[in-house]
């Protein structure tokens, strides 16, 4: 049972132009949500969170909104370098129970130069 | 040091022997987890350790799985006899409290030949 979601694998956009990374979760527990960045043979780097008392968070470039009614959350990195180019994972938390993150399958961005 | 440190990062085994992989969490940090990454997908968790708390083992895959964390710093994770399914990369995290963002390690590349 998937509880987040990134259905989609991959995305490739243009160097300078909007990159949105979505995610969508079933457990309504969660509230806490975060992105992370990984680049290949290092560990995932945190890039940015919100909570569910918020429907946005903004740090430079990139913003995370938040759906709670639709269970869905996106990143948009704007505007995209090159550098951007990662696999970005979204992931979740509920404070009920132990408070371990569980987090998507990731979706892999490439900026195209 | 400054950040999660893992070793070995990399490790070839063969089926059927026993390996242990380590984690050096951030000092001060209470709660460490354990991910796994096999090839293509996404993280997977294994186990989280928060402070004196129960573990929370739901996430093991078997019982060749497990795991201890000795005076709320290192934490081993253990995998008995090895199979070919269970190569991977296998991520620790730390964070500060249980609403605060992860930090991950390098990870540790695990090959079972």
């Amino acid at each position: 049972d998937q509880q987040v979601k990134q259905n989609s694998p991959s995305l490739s956009v243009q160097e300078g132009r909007i990159s949105i990374l979505n995610c969508d979760y079933t457990n309504s527990m969660f509230d806490y949500f975060l992105w992370y960045k990984k680049y290949p043979a290092e560990g995932p780097t945190f890039l940015i969170s919100i909570s569910s008392i918020k429907d946005k968070n903004e740090d430079g470039r990139f913003t995370v909104f938040l759906n709670k009614s639709a269970k869905h959350l996106s990143l948009h990195i704007v505007p995209s370098q090159p550098g951007d180019s990662a696999v970005y994972f979204c992931a979740a938390s509920a404070p009920s129970g132990t408070y371990k993150y569980i987090f998507g399958t990731g979706t892999r961005l490439k900026v195209l130069a | 040091g400054a950040g999660v440190s893992q070793s070995p990062s990399n490790k070839v085994t063969e089926k059927g022997k026993d390996v242990e992989l380590r984690c050096d969490p951030i000092s001060g940090h209470t709660a460490l987890y354990w991910y796994r990454q096999s090839l293509g997908q996404g993280l997977e968790f294994l186990i989280y350790f928060q402070g004196n708390s129960a573990p929370d083992k739901s996430g093991l895959p078997s019982d060749r799985f497990s795991a201890e964390r000795t005076g709320g710093s290192v934490s081993t994770l253990t995998i008995q006899r090895t199979q070919q399914e269970d190569s991977a990369v296998y991520l620790c995290a730390s964070s500060l409290a249980q609403t605060t963002e992860a930090f991950f390690g390098q990870g540790t590349r695990l090959t079972v030949v």
